[in-house]
């Protein structure tokens, strides 16, 4: 069965230090894999994705990933957190164009 | 128009009301949505449209009844829901030619007393 793993329910940076996000997949075929981020009372917004290709996506808001087969993980990176980046952020696969599997989510605090 | 708009976006129901929820879409996407999302958790499919029918129905029970009148609309119509459907109501949509993506909607806050 299809599975999305975040093990960090919960990460605090400083403004402007670096961020990993992680997440780790089981999935039988190629993955189709997706983050997206979800601001307060806000809808999900897509981040990146990977389908095929290259391993290191690049996103919107200086975001990107790396898709990693060996280790069954698609880390989400940036550089230089800001404040407006504390969110909830998901990892996604999508195992046919009907169905996604998401992780239960990784609440980031950025703190001044 | 890239974006998928969902109306109310706040609704306080009775477990005897009647009410429904909109989404629509304007980027000509032909497979549509509608998840429930509870606090800190991610969203759960309910419902999927595709060309305007119904293809997946997650298990999801009859005091919810989706409907696509148009390739642009989605509604989802409640019926004597109970407490525990409380939940942020997102739809969502997908273009043919990348349906593994989603475009999702703000959502709709739904609290029932």
């Amino acid at each position: 069965a299809q599975s999305v793993t975040q093990p960090d329910i919960h990460i605090t940076v400083s403004e402007g230090a670096s961020l990993e996000l992680r997440c780790n997949y089981s999935y039988g075929a190629t993955p189709y894999l997706f983050w997206y981020v979800q601001s307060p009372g806000q809808g999900l917004q897509l981040l990146l994705k990977y389908f095929s290709g290259d391993t290191l996506v690049q996103g919107i808001k200086g975001f990107e990933a790396e898709f990693k087969r060996s280790q069954s993980s698609f880390n989400l990176r940036k550089p230089s957190v800001h404040w407006s980046d504390a969110a909830e952020y998901f990892c996604a696969v999508a195992h046919n164009a009907g169905k996604s599997t998401f992780g239960d989510g990784t609440t980031l605090t950025v703190k001044p | 128009d890239t974006e998928v708009t969902q109306t109310p976006k706040h609704l306080v129901m009775g477990m005897t009301n009647k009410k429904s929820l909109k989404c629509e879409q304007h980027m000509g996407h032909r497979a549509m949505y509608w998840y429930k999302q509870k606090a800190k958790k991610p969203p759960e499919l309910m419902f999927v449209y595709s060309y305007e029918k119904l293809s997946i129905n997650e298990s999801v029970p009859s005091r919810f009844s989706p409907e696509c009148p148009n390739s642009s609309l989605l509604n989802l119509h409640l019926h004597a829901l109970q407490p525990e459907d409380s939940a942020l109501y997102l739809c969502a949509s997908s273009p043919l030619a990348q349906q593994r993506i989603r475009f999702f909607g703000s959502g709709t806050q739904l609290s029932v007393l």
